[in-house]
């Protein structure tokens, strides 16, 4: 069955703290996802990789890095964390294919609070 | 205006109703709609996916698009509270699982 592991379910950080979020996935898929997802937005793309060592960014990208070293591995990093990046951080990884086949397949997610 | 608009609920519902959820959205672009089911601390998973306009049915889930008024509907039949979830609209112009412009979701509780 399709897996896709969010190191951590609840995190709480300081103000300028530098913060890892890690994703992993076990099904060799080329392209992973990072969103955030906050009440009444919806998910927004932060960034995207498609292959390893491979990244392109989203919609809101600011204050965000991202690293894929390995194919399964993709780490969301927060240079210097602040109040306004308290969310909830979902990771996804997208099946190959055309039409439904291509679906993401979501992580349960990261609560991050900066305090 | 966001691209896409969604009633963020909640809308509470007793066992056995029909439910209708909507989203509006303004790209005409957009070409693949899909439904997402979240249940509290999980993440969204897949549950309904059209390809331009029409009607898709699974189960007692169907999915709705009509591209000429920009709306696309969800409606179950039969809920149960097993239902109980957040259910998030979401769209594209290019496929699935490309460049997905999601609504802000509609939480929907089931009551026995």
């Amino acid at each position: 069955d399709v897996k896709v592991t969010q190191s951590s379910r609840y995190l709480v950080k300081r103000t300028g703290e530098k913060v890892f979020l890690e994703c992993v996935q076990d099904m060799d898929h080329e392209n992973m996802f990072w969103y955030r997802q906050d009440p009444g937005l919806g998910l927004r793309l932060i960034y995207f990789s498609y292959d390893v060592k491979m990244k392109e960014k989203g919609d809101i990208p600011e204050g965000y890095s991202v690293s894929r070293e390995k194919k399964e591995r993709f780490s969301l990093i927060l240079e210097s964390a602040s109040t306004n990046q308290t969310s909830m951080y979902l990771c996804a990884s997208r099946a190959p294919g055309t039409g439904p086949n291509e679906k993401l397949f979501f992580g349960s997610g990261t609560q991050l609070s900066v305090l | 205006q966001k691209e896409v608009e969604q009633d963020p609920g909640p809308l509470s519902v007793p066992e056995g109703a029909i439910v209708s959820l909507n989203c509006t959205y303004s790209n005409s672009a957009f070409q693949y709609f899909m439904w997402y089911r979240q249940y509290s601390r999980k993440g969204p998973e897949l549950l309904m996916y059209t390809y331009s306009s029409g009607n898709k049915e699974d189960g007692r889930f169907t999915a709705q698009v009509d591209k000429s008024s920009k709306y696309i509907s969800l409606f179950i039949r039969d809920s149960q509270p097993s239902d109980s979830a957040t259910y998030l609209c979401a769209m594209s112009p290019f496929g699935a699982g490309n460049m997905l412009t999601f609504g802000g979701g509609t939480r929907l509780m089931v009551k026995p």
